[in-house]
């Protein structure tokens, strides 16, 4: 595609359900970001995939929460009994580079999240 | 670890005043610098990226600057527009993981 591309654009989840956000990243891309922005917030970081590999998941805020990209492309971030303090927006972001003066990212424009 | 402040949280300015958003970083040893736009409920556009090699980057109505050694990044709006109106972030690449600042949110009254 185009670019980056995030589904659904909105999850409304009862608290203790299991989600699951999509993150298409464009094509070719080698980096894959995973941000999570609360209302009023700058992003923090997640995770970071390079290709398939997940070099660094330390921003992840519990074992609730596992992101994958099995080929490579697509990524799955999915938070496990979710709670009300995992509202928030997930961005996902890709770049054509590896780590390292990564260059410019592409962002999508985030899958929102409301549990109730 | 990188903290990145904006200054100011909030600003609004009349139709066609230039727009001067600041932006500080503790951690010097930056790849680059990049400034984003984020409209409500959007994701984020990249605006401009300074490499860690230059001092600024153009693009239209918009020009930013870096000076490394003082921890700063500004970007400058000529000649504002109702549709400047948005979230801008500056975001700083130390490492993969970077280093966003909480935004300045900027209305442009016609």
């Amino acid at each position: 595609g185009a670019g980056v591309s995030q589904s659904p654009r909105y999850k409304v989840a009862k608290r203790g359900q299991d989600v699951a956000l999509r993150c298409d990243p464009i094509s070719g891309h080698v980096s894959l970001f995973w941000y999570q922005q609360a209302l009023g917030q700058g992003p923090e970081f997640l995770t970071y995939f390079q290709n398939e590999a997940q070099l660094d998941k330390s921003g992840l805020p519990s074992d609730r929460f596992f992101a994958e990209r099995p080929e490579g492309s697509v990524s799955t971030l999915k938070i496990q009994r979710t709670q009300q303090e995992d509202s928030a927006v997930y961005l996902c972001a890709s770049s054509l580079g590896e780590t390292a003066n990564t260059g410019e990212l592409f962002f999508g424009e985030g899958s929102r999240l409301t549990v109730l | 670890k990188q903290e990145v402040t904006q200054i100011p949280a909030a600003l609004s300015v009349p139709e066609g005043e230039n727009l001067v958003l600041n932006c500080s970083f503790t951690d010097s040893a930056i790849y680059n610098l990049q400034w984003f736009r984020q409209d409500p409920g959007k994701g984020l556009t990249s605006l401009l990226l300074i490499q860690s090699s230059q001092r600024e980057q153009t693009s239209g109505r918009l020009n930013a600057s870096l000076d490394k050694s003082s921890g700063r990044s500004t970007l400058y709006i000529a000649a504002s527009q109702p549709g400047d109106s948005a979230t801008y972030l500056c975001v700083c690449d130390n490492d993969y993981k970077l280093s966003f600042g909480a935004g300045t949110t900027v209305t442009v009254r016609a």
